[in-house]
This record gives structure tokens, C-alpha cells and sequence, in this order.
């Protein structure tokens, strides 16, 4: 079975740009996580969704967004993009929700590498 | 929220050294462990978890060991090899966050 999938793996874009990272959850989980990695630190949570719905927010601009799709695929969504955003994106699926989802486990894919020039 | 400092790296070692990766959490109540590792170039891989006090995770040699008394989840191996170079994080959910991750250490074992 195919893990976590991740697209793109690397970009790079302009300040103030926007940009759209897709994440695709290993089959049959419904729960997909995304966490920004700036370089030298720990993931930093952004969004939580399960069944399609906003289960979990970061403390993140509303620059970000994200949604997830009926086949629970997601994306994550950045406007008006600044330096500060480079960082590598990691999204992360899971069976269940929040609390449950630790029973299950969560996988992590690769990670989208985004830099802002 | 709950969270999980951990030792600044980064932690050089020789092939077939001790290692220990201390981890300290904050908490209400006892929620669950985990010690996650980032290979170079990649994702976040689960290295072991525990779910409850006193409970000891262990995986590929590493283990940790839920203490509630020092609210503490330190990483350990006997005997490290080339291949466990990498960056080891410390995790606990918080709430409606799924994980908490600490800062993370960077571990090179020379040959």
C-alpha cells in the first residue's frame, strides 16, 4: 500500500504569492494533520481535519487554510506568502480523530520543502 | 496546553556508545508518549510510543519509559550504529493538537 503522499515536494515562490500543497492520506484513514517544520525545530501544528471537517487549529495566521476532500485527500492553502513561511510542510493521516487517533497511530509523509524568495 | 522540552543537541557519538535523549513533559493528567525520528530528507517515522504510566515503549533497539514521577520519557540505547544518525523528537498530543513536538536532537554516531 502506497504511505502518505505529499505534492509537491519542493517549490519555491515569490512574497506575497500563494500557494496550495496536496496531501494524499494512506488509504482507508480519514484523518489527515499538517505541521509546518521551520528548519532546526520541531513540527509546529496548523490544521487537523477528519470526515472533512475542521477538527483542530494551530496558531497560524488566517493567511493558512486548509480542506479535505471527500476522498480525504487535503490541501493546505497560504496567501500573501511571507519569508517566514519557508519551512518544510509535513502532513500526517490516521484512522481516527484527535485522542483516538493515538490508538491508531499517525503517518507522516515526506514533507513538501517550500521556499519563499 | 501540555508540553515536552528536551536536551539541545546536537549529540555526537562513537559506533557501539550509550545513548540517552532526555525528554521532560508538562501535562494534565497522563497522556500518551511518543519519540518520533527524522531520517536526513525525510518524514517523521514513529520510533515508539507509550500509553500509560510506567509503560515502556521499545522499538529497534531504542527504548523510553513513562515515568510519572519525574514526568519524564527519556530515550536510550545500548549500543549505537552509523545508521541511527538522525534527529530524534519527543511528542504528546495537547487538546485538540494531535502531537506536540519538542525541538528535536540531532544525533551523528561515527564510525
Amino acid at each position: 500500500d502506497a504511505g502518505v503522499t505529499q505534492s509537491p515536494t519542493h517549490l519555491i515562490k515569490t512574497r506575497g504569492q500563494h500557494v496550495t500543497l496536496r496531501c494524499s492520506p494512506i488509504s482507508g484513514h480519514k484523518s489527515v494533520s499538517w505541521y509546518q517544520q521551520v528548519l532546526g525545530q520541531g513540527p509546529q501544528f496548523i490544521f487537523q481535519y477528519y470526515e472533512k471537517e475542521e477538527r483542530g487549529r494551530g496558531n497560524f495566521p488566517d493567511r493558512f487554510s486548509a480542506r479535505q476532500f471527500p476522498n480525504y485527500s487535503s490541501e493546505l492553502n497560504v496567501n500573501a506568502l511571507l519569508l517566514g513561511d519557508s519551512a518544510l510542510y509535513l502532513c500526517a493521516s490516521s484512522l481516527a480523530n484527535t485522542g483516538r487517533g493515538h490508538n491508531y497511530g499517525y503517518t507522516f509523509g515526506s514533507g513538501t520543502r517550500l521556499t519563499v524568495v | 496546553g501540555n508540553s515536552v522540552t528536551q536536551m539541545e543537541g546536537p549529540v555526537t557519538l562513537s559506533e557501539e556508545a550509550f545513548l540517552t535523549i532526555n525528554c521532560t513533559y508538562t501535562a494534565t493528567g497522563y497522556p500518551s508518549l511518543f519519540w518520533y525520528v527524522q531520517y536526513p530528507g525525510e518524514g517523521l517515522q514513529l520510533l515508539l510510543k507509550a500509553t500509560k504510566a510506567d509503560d515502556k515503549g521499545s522499538n529497534k533497539g531504542f527504548e523510553a519509559t513513562y515515568r510519572k514521577e519525574t514526568t519524564s520519557f527519556h530515550l536510550e540505547k545500548g549500543s549505537v550504529q552509523v545508521s541511527d544518525s538522525a534527529v530524534y523528537f519527543c511528542a504528546l498530543p495537547s487538546g485538540n493538537t494531535p502531537l506536540v513536538f519538542g525541538k528535536g536532537t540531532r544525533l551523528s554516531v561515527i564510525a
